[in-house]
């Protein structure tokens, strides 16, 4: 069965600090690994995307996928009070549009 | 773009009736299209996957003739759920493949949320 895990949290940090995000899945076969943000009460919302080793920076948020050791990170810089959300950790395999989510991380940055 | 469109936002209904739920992709057409369900506190949890002009695919444990799935277009799908009864109350949420980025990527609606009383 495939597994996506992330610590629940919560992940408090303050205003400006790095926030660092992890999540460990199970499919070695995975190809492409999924950061979205939900906040309470909402839809989750696409923030990026990664399918190769290495980093990928878009903004203040820079993914990271290490395939060897099946480990996805998310890391905000300059963290703000409106990045206080659950971020979710989605990845699916080989041929599949369907993703496997993990249950979340709440991230809350503190003024 | 990549807008995806849910209605109704929110629905009240009584024990009984049938509710259906629009999601339409604005600017992009979709091959496929996918329902969750989302209780409070918990993690999406997939329901069923729709192609165009073609039958649902339904996770296990889901009952397909309570929740009725037809995606009639590249841009519509619609879920129906029949005699809907309190345990029903969730947040439906559907997404779509086939905007913006990566082929693979899965775009959210807004999401519904369904109370039954």
């Amino acid at each position: 069965q495939k597994e996506v895990e992330q610590n629940s949290g919560p992940l408090s940090v303050p205003e400006g600090a790095i926030a660092s995000l992890n999540c460990t899945y199970s499919d070695r076969g995975s190809q492409s690994f999924f950061w979205y943000r939900q906040y309470s009460g909402k839809s989750p919302e696409l923030i990026m995307f990664i399918y190769s080793n290495g980093d990928k920076e878009d903004g203040r948020f820079t993914a990271q996928l290490n395939k060897a050791s099946q480990y996805v990170s998310l890391l905000i810089r300059d963290s703000q009070p409106s990045d206080s959300a659950t971020y979710l950790c989605a990845v699916n395999g080989a041929g599949s549009y369907q993703l496997t989510f993990g249950k979340g991380t709440k991230l809350s940055v503190i003024p | 773009g990549a807008v995806v469109s849910q209605h109704p936002s929110r629905v009240i209904c009584k024990s009984g009736t049938s509710v259906k739920i629009e999601c339409r992709s604005l600017d992009f057409q979709a091959t496929t299209m996918f329902w969750y369900r989302q209780f409070p506190k918990q993690s999406l949890m997939l329901m069923a996957t729709s192609n165009e002009g073609s039958k649902a695919t339904y996770e296990q444990g889901v009952e397909k003739d309570k929740f009725l799935i037809n995606h009639a277009s590249l841009t519509l799908s619609t879920l129906t759920v029949t005699s809907a009864h309190p345990e029903d109350s969730s947040f439906y949420i559907c997404s779509a493949i086939g905007g913006q980025g990566a082929t693979d990527t899965q775009y959210f609606g807004p999401g519904t949320r369904l109370t039954v009383l």
